[in-house]
């Protein structure tokens, strides 16, 4: 069975930092693309990132570019984000997705940002 | 940046009723053109890929169809667990952008 398990939300101060994380299993990690999506509270669905299979290849929104940074670890089939310099915007629950189309997600994380 | 608007915001409709929700790329996509399904508190849910493929284990009173920039997904007998938010998605490149949201309600 497919499961990704984020994990590294919390509650942070504007300008703050966090590292998201998403542990795979149930399938071949090393294999497929990955990205994050996040949901503001209310609000409808955002993609913020995507990472191939072998890490070369990596977009991002712009609401999130120069300020959060993917990468993965196929050796532990993990993913991780990044989030630096944090806004109250950012707010949302963050999601880890495999592909797209996102077959399979992970329960989220909520990440609060708040003074 | 290709857009994709999904129509109409929200929609109640009775058990048993046939709906139609539609999604609009500002470009061409071809047919990668995905749904989802979202119910309140959970997680989204694909149900249909590649414009009209089926996600297995969808219930088959759903179907998508379109092409380029035009496209739609179908309850064809609307029941009561369907009630949830439907997103599109564009992902033939980056960004991969979801469209508004659809809110139905019975």
């Amino acid at each position: 069975e497919v499961q990704l398990v984020e994990s590294g939300g919390g509650l942070v101060q504007p300008g703050g930092s966090l590292r998201l994380s998403c542990e795979a299993s149930g399938f071949t990690f090393s294999s497929y693309s990955m990205n994050w999506v996040r949901q503001a509270p209310g609000k409808g669905l955002e993609w913020i990132s995507y990472i191939n299979s072998v890490g070369t290849t990596i977009y991002y929104a712009d609401s999130v570019k120069g300020r959060f940074t993917l990468s993965r670890d196929n050796a532990n089939s993990s993913l991780y984000l990044q989030l630096n310099n944090l806004r109250v915007e950012d707010t949302a629950v963050y999601y880890c997705a495999r592909v797209p189309p996102y077959d399979s997600w992970g329960q989220g994380t909520p990440v609060t940002v708040s003074s | 940046d290709i857009q994709m608007t999904q129509s109409p915001p929200s929609l109640s409709a009775s058990v048993g009723d046939r709906v139609t929700i539609t999604c609009r790329a500002s470009q061409a996509i071809r047919n990668y053109l995905a749904w989802y399904q979202q119910k309140p508190g959970k997680v989204p849910k694909l149900l249909i890929y590649a414009a009209s493929t089926l996600q297995s284990g969808v219930p088959s009173r759903f179907s998508g169809s379109g092409s380029g920039t035009d496209f739609s997904l179908t309850i064809s007998s609307l029941q009561p667990e369907d009630i949830a938010t439907y997103y599109c998605q564009k992902y033939n490149s980056a960004p991969i952008t979801f469209g508004q949201g659809t809110r139905l309600e019975i």
